[in-house]
């Protein structure tokens, strides 16, 4: 089955430690999303790529980096973790030529823990 | 600009009875929208969409939503509820620049 998928599900760091984030496709959906979502709240964007073109929302922190080697794969990079960083990371596709509501289609997401 | 306001953060509701989780989307434009749910330590998982293709849209699991442009609504309602609903649910509305607007989410809490 075509899918999203997140690795890994569970995550526990460090304060300050770097911790990558994984996340994988086999829809080949051209839109790839990264989201921050804290307890009892809705999902809040951190970026997007459209194809390889990267597109940070202006109320993201440095902290928060990402890369997209291929259409397959993006990673969400966290330089410095900090208490707060604590939350679920949703990944996301669309392919908003092929469907054109822009559908969005989520991974399970990873629950990270920062100690 | 685009937004969706839903209405009770929390809904609780019998086993078997009508479910009834209320969205008001604002939009500019002929809107795309969504509800998602999500079970905890999940992603979220599309029920149904409004595509402008019919204003009553079913979904999965017994759920519909009925799109009403003069109401600017998208209820989303299940006849009869089963504890296997309890979860988070999300109305969503496309966005400009391929984003998702999201609710802030609807806890539904199922009694049995």
């Amino acid at each position: 089955d075509a899918m999203v998928i997140q690795n890994p599900r569970y995550q526990v760091t460090q304060f300050g430690k770097p911790v990558t984030l994984s996340c994988s496709q086999t829809l080949n959906h051209n839109v790839m999303y990264w989201y921050q979502q804290k307890s009892s709240q809705a999902p809040k964007l951190l970026f997007h790529y459209y194809d390889k073109d990267f597109n940070n929302e202006a109320d993201t922190p440095d902290n928060f980096q990402s890369r997209r080697p291929n259409t397959s794969f993006c990673f969400l990079d966290i330089r410095s973790p900090g208490l707060g960083d604590a939350a679920m990371y949703l990944c996301a596709t669309s392919s908003p030529q092929l469907v054109p509501d822009n559908e969005q289609f989520f991974g399970p997401g990873t629950r990270l823990t920062v100690l | 600009a685009q937004s969706v306001t839903q209405l009770g953060s929390h809904v609780s509701v019998s086993e078997g009875a009508l479910v009834l989780l209320r969205c008001n989307y604002s939009s500019s434009v002929p809107p795309y929208l969504f509800w998602y749910v999500q079970y905890p330590n999940q992603g979220l998982q599309l029920l149904l969409k409004y595509t402008s293709a019919a204003t009553l849209v079913k979904g999965i699991n017994g759920f519909e939503a009925e799109f009403k442009k003069s109401e600017t609504s998208f209820h989303l309602t299940k006849p009869s509820a089963h504890m296997s609903d309890a979860a988070e649910y999300f109305c969503a509305v496309s966005g400009r620049g391929f984003k998702t607007i999201f609710g802030a989410g609807t806890r539904l809490f199922v009694k049995a």
